[in-house]
């Protein structure tokens, strides 16, 4: 099974300022066949199901205000909240979807500060 | 509008059965895989099991394989999770999600509000 490692666990950061959360995957999750990385972020909220952000590693699913970006490739990535605002706390996953099973990080909660 | 209405959760004690179901309108259900995830008390998101659109291809996390099956009715736009010999440890919210596009290799773009197992004696 690919292993995904997030870090921090945590973070708080001031309002309007940039959160970094970084995710690592035990393994290649690049196609060489269409040269996508098979990475997704989510947000979850409490008392809430997760939300999908960013697809293929840095595509914004629609609606998604365009603070959040996603980068990275092979087995690194990060996801960026540019200007950290009220609403966007809660925790956030990384996982791949290049093998079976599908594995998700251990999540990064992210306060404001 | 995408929905995804998860049911059939409850208090079920160790070695017992259960059904989940997950009711999905607002797109063309015989056009996606579907997947359940699941979320232990204060923990992290797990995969459970997947379905191919036709049901005719399945997969599961090696933790459930033997105990838990996943099917679907196309007719009834919904995805079932048969749940036997449940333990302690698949105590969790159990959520229902849809892959993007028509193939298992997707992330997961709409999720239910998920249903609540508790295994305990």
């Amino acid at each position: 099974d690919i292993v995904m490692t997030q870090s921090p666990d945590s973070l708080a950061v001031s309002l309007g300022e940039r959160a970094t959360i970084n995710c690592k995957s035990s393994q290649n999750v690049l196609y060489d066949h269409n040269k996508k990385n098979y990475l997704a972020w989510y947000q979850q909220k409490p008392g809430q199901p997760p939300k999908l952000l960013i697809y293929w590693a840095s595509i914004r699913e629609i609606g998604v205000p365009d603070r959040f970006s996603g980068s990275g490739s092979e087995t690194d990535f990060t996801l960026t909240i540019s200007s950290l605002q009220p609403e966007d706390v809660a925790v956030y996953y990384c996982q791949q979807y290049y093998g079976t099973p599908a594995t998700f990080g251990g999540g990064t909660k992210v306060e404001i500060k | 509008e995408v929905r995804l209405v998860e049911s059939g959760g409850g208090l079920i004690q160790p070695g017992g059965s259960l059904r989940l179901s997950c009711a999905a309108s607002g797109f063309t259900f015989t056009k996606q895989w579907m997947s359940w995830v699941r979320q232990a008390p204060g923990k992290g998101l797990e995969w459970v099991a997947s379905i191919k659109q036709d049901g005719s291809e399945n997969f599961y996390v090696d933790s459930v394989k033997g105990r838990f099956i996943m099917s679907r009715d196309n007719a009834k736009n919904s995805v079932y999770l048969q749940m036997d010999s449940l333990r302690a440890e698949d105590t969790a919210i159990y959520y229902c999600a849809r892959h993007q596009e028509d193939t298992n290799y997707r992330a997961f773009d709409y999720w239910g509000q998920g249903t609540l197992v508790t295994v305990s004696s």
